[in-house]
């Protein structure tokens, strides 16, 4: 059972362009929802993470956008370059109960120059 | 340098056999995961455990086994009961709640 859904799948873009990812869950226990970044033959590398407790986040081109209500989160790399070509994957955790942290799917992202 | 260390990087074993990837972190961290990495189905997690000599399945146990008899390591066992072990797989720690967790670099297992 996917406890954090995510889509779509794959995305190619222009670089300049702003690539969204979206990913959904159920489990209202989740309190924390991290975003990361893998690149080929790594371990994935946390990007940028948000509470419940905010809509939008922004850290550097990325930004996260939070809809509590909506039971969704959504990453969005502004200007996008080359260099972020990579897989990107949403998770959440409920921290206050087992600590667990689900990931979704991933999505692979291209930037073409 | 802190971090989290996963040995070897690749793994290769026939069939029937156990074999055990290593994890090894010297960042403080209470939690402890592994999760396992195929195309197209994302971050599947195996077991965790949250403190020492304490560990719960994930969604994926079948097939593999843990121990957690020490803070700093958390070595997962690939027993010859996984039908299809060939895989990614990953190691992750994390610290006090809603904080980021720090994965290794990975071990590709391949049944040869």
């Amino acid at each position: 059972q996917q406890q954090v859904k995510q889509s779509p799948q794959s995305l190619i873009v222009q670089k300049g362009g702003i690539p969204i990812i979206n990913c959904a869950y159920e489990n209202t226990a989740f309190d924390y929802f991290p975003w990361y970044q893998q690149f080929p033959g790594k371990g994935p590398a946390l990007l940028i993470a948000i509470r419940p407790d905010v809509s939008e986040k922004k850290e550097g081109r990325f930004t996260i956008s939070f809809n509590k209500s909506a039971k969704q989160f959504s990453l969005h790399i502004m200007d996008s370059q080359p260099g972020d070509s990579a897989t990107y994957f949403c998770a959440a955790s409920d921290d206050y109960g087992n600590n667990r942290l689900a990931f979704g799917k991933g999505n692979q992202v291209v930037v073409i120059p | 340098d802190g971090g989290i260390t996963q040995s070897p990087k690749y793994l290769f074993r026939k069939e029937g056999q156990n074999v055990t990837l290593s994890c090894e972190q010297n960042l403080n961290h209470d939690a402890m995961y592994w999760y396992r990495q195929d195309p197209g189905q994302g971050l599947r997690l195996i077991y965790y455990s949250q403190i020492v000599n304490d560990f719960q399945k994930g969604d994926i146990a079948e097939g593999y086994s843990v121990s957690r008899e020490k803070k700093e390591s958390f070595p997962l066992t690939v027993t010859s009961a996984q039908k299809n072990p060939t895989a990614f797989y990953l190691c992750a720690s994390r610290g006090d709640m809603n904080t980021e967790a720090f994965f290794g670099q990975g071990t590709r297992l391949t049944v040869v």
